[in-house]
């Protein structure tokens, strides 16, 4: 059993359309949360980050860590087509462990 | 400031060949690593350097080696390609600030034929 599980989806919506992605974890340990966005052909950037549990906003993304059910996720609000791209959870205690990736498409 | 570089962008490789990736980095960061993203596998830490002088195997480190030149330079060395070794390479560097943030480079697609 992978350390951290991320449905790879591909995930398709429309334009304007509230995006979750989500990820759960086996390593209880883990106390740092970040989502990362990749887009194609490009490395991955830092997009979120949240220490242990509790939600934490920024614009029209919100994070929010579940420790006690080892769940993180990601929304994403009004999506546009410029957030299409994969995103990556990372999740760390000194080792970072990421995720496989959900692809998302936001169509028009 | 570039950031993190990496150079190559793409390469490709026969068996048994044997290149060497370079990554640099100008945010006096002192730890650097080196992922291999491969679909449905996400992103896995090949080796990383806690500082200068100190390398350390990671999940995947079977036929690859590094060295840490100095504080910016991380460089991954493939001495004899395999097929299995077709990837696309990440480096990035972390700051050890408030949010541990890992900064990646833009990746070398590698293709060994």
């Amino acid at each position: 059993q992978k350390e951290v599980e991320q449905d790879p989806g591909p995930l398709s919506v429309p334009e304007g359309a509230i995006v979750s992605l989500n990820c759960t974890y086996s390593n209880s340990a883990f106390q740092y949360f970040m989502w990362y966005r990749q887009y194609s052909r490009k490395g991955p950037e830092l997009l979120m980050y949240t220490y242990s549990s509790g939600n934490k906003e920024d614009g029209r993304f919100t994070a929010q860590v579940d420790k006690s059910s080892k769940y993180i996720s990601l929304f994403i609000r009004d999506s546009q087509p410029s957030d299409s791209a994969t995103y990556l959870c990372a999740m760390t205690s000194g080792d970072m462990r990421f995720g496989a990736g959900t692809r998302l498409t936001v169509k028009p | 400031n570039a950031g993190v570089t990496q150079t190559p962008k793409f390469q490709v490789l026969k068996t048994g060949q044997s290149m060497t990736l370079q990554c640099a980095q100008d945010m006096n960061h002192n730890s650097m690593y080196w992922y291999r993203q491969d679909p449905g596998m996400g992103l896995r830490l090949i080796y990383y350097s806690a500082s200068e002088g100190t390398t350390d195997k990671g999940e995947v480190p079977n036929g690859y080696n590094v060295s840490r030149l100095n504080k910016r330079e991380f460089s991954l060395r493939l001495e004899s390609a395999a097929p299995s070794q077709t990837s696309v390479y990440f480096c990035a560097s972390r700051d050890r600030g408030p949010t541990d943030t890992q900064y990646f480079g833009p990746g070398t697609r590698l293709t060994v034929l």
